[in-house]
């Protein structure tokens, strides 16, 4: 089955630090990669996405994303973390429907905590 | 411009009860998807609504159903409600293009639905 994975439940890094936030993918054919993060109660905002071309990708409030097809991971990272990044981080694959679309099958998610 | 949006915002039923949501897409997109995320889980597509037509289905039962308006507006409904039910639904919505892996989804903030 086509699917990711995000292998740390949680990620802790200190205000001001680099954070990288793990994904791996199986996808057989090209992979579609999509980025969302979720605050308590609210619904998830898209980050960022990679369809083709440059394997870094850069997307909203400063978080980019490095596709790496050898090690077949998509990380996200931010170059300076900041306490209002701590969020519930979800990568996702885009599958292209019957009769087109797509729809957005997820990993199970990082809490993303950045402490003072 | 408005997002998503999604009504009601918490919901709470009896099992064996029916109960509609609604989600109004962002200005422009035509096509919206639903997802259930249970909790600490990363959600699970439902279905796709294109053309006020189902599109494509999840891995869920008819009780599950739904419907789209001509103003791409859309209801989510659940018959006969059981406990495992309990989620939060969320509302995506996209504009259909001739690339489907591209697409990007757009969430509204969800409805939380408890069923005692």
């Amino acid at each position: 089955a086509q699917s990711v994975a995000q292998p740390e439940d949680q990620v802790n890094v200190a205000e001001g630090n680099p954070l990288t936030v793990k994904c791996t993918y199986s996808v057989s054919g090209n992979p579609y990669l999509f980025w969302y993060v979720q605050y308590p109660n609210r619904g998830l905002q898209f980050l960022l996405k990679y369809i083709t071309g440059d394997n870094l990708v850069k997307g909203s409030y400063g978080f980019e994303a490095e596709f790496n097809k050898s090690q077949t991971s998509f990380h996200l990272k931010k170059p300076s973390a900041l306490v209002s990044d701590s969020a519930l981080y979800f990568c996702a694959v885009s599958f292209i429907l019957t009769g087109g679309g797509n729809k957005l099958t997820f990993g199970t998610g990082t809490q993303l905590k950045v402490e003072l | 411009d408005a997002g998503v949006t999604q009504s009601p915002t918490h919901l709470i039923k009896t099992r064996g009860q029916q109960v509609t949501l609604r989600c109004s897409p962002k200005s422009g997109h035509d096509t919206v998807s639903w997802y259930q995320q249970a909790l600490g889980q990363g959600p699970q597509f439902i279905f796709q609504y294109y053309e006020e037509e189902e599109r494509q289905r999840g891995n869920f039962p008819d009780r599950f159903s739904g419907h789209q308006f001509p103003n791409y507006s859309s209801e989510l409904n659940v018959n006969a409600l059981l406990l495992g039910d309990s989620a939060l639904y969320l509302c995506a919505s996209s504009l259909r293009t001739s690339v489907p892996y591209q697409e990007t989804q757009y969430f509204g903030p969800g409805t939380r639905l408890l069923v005692l």
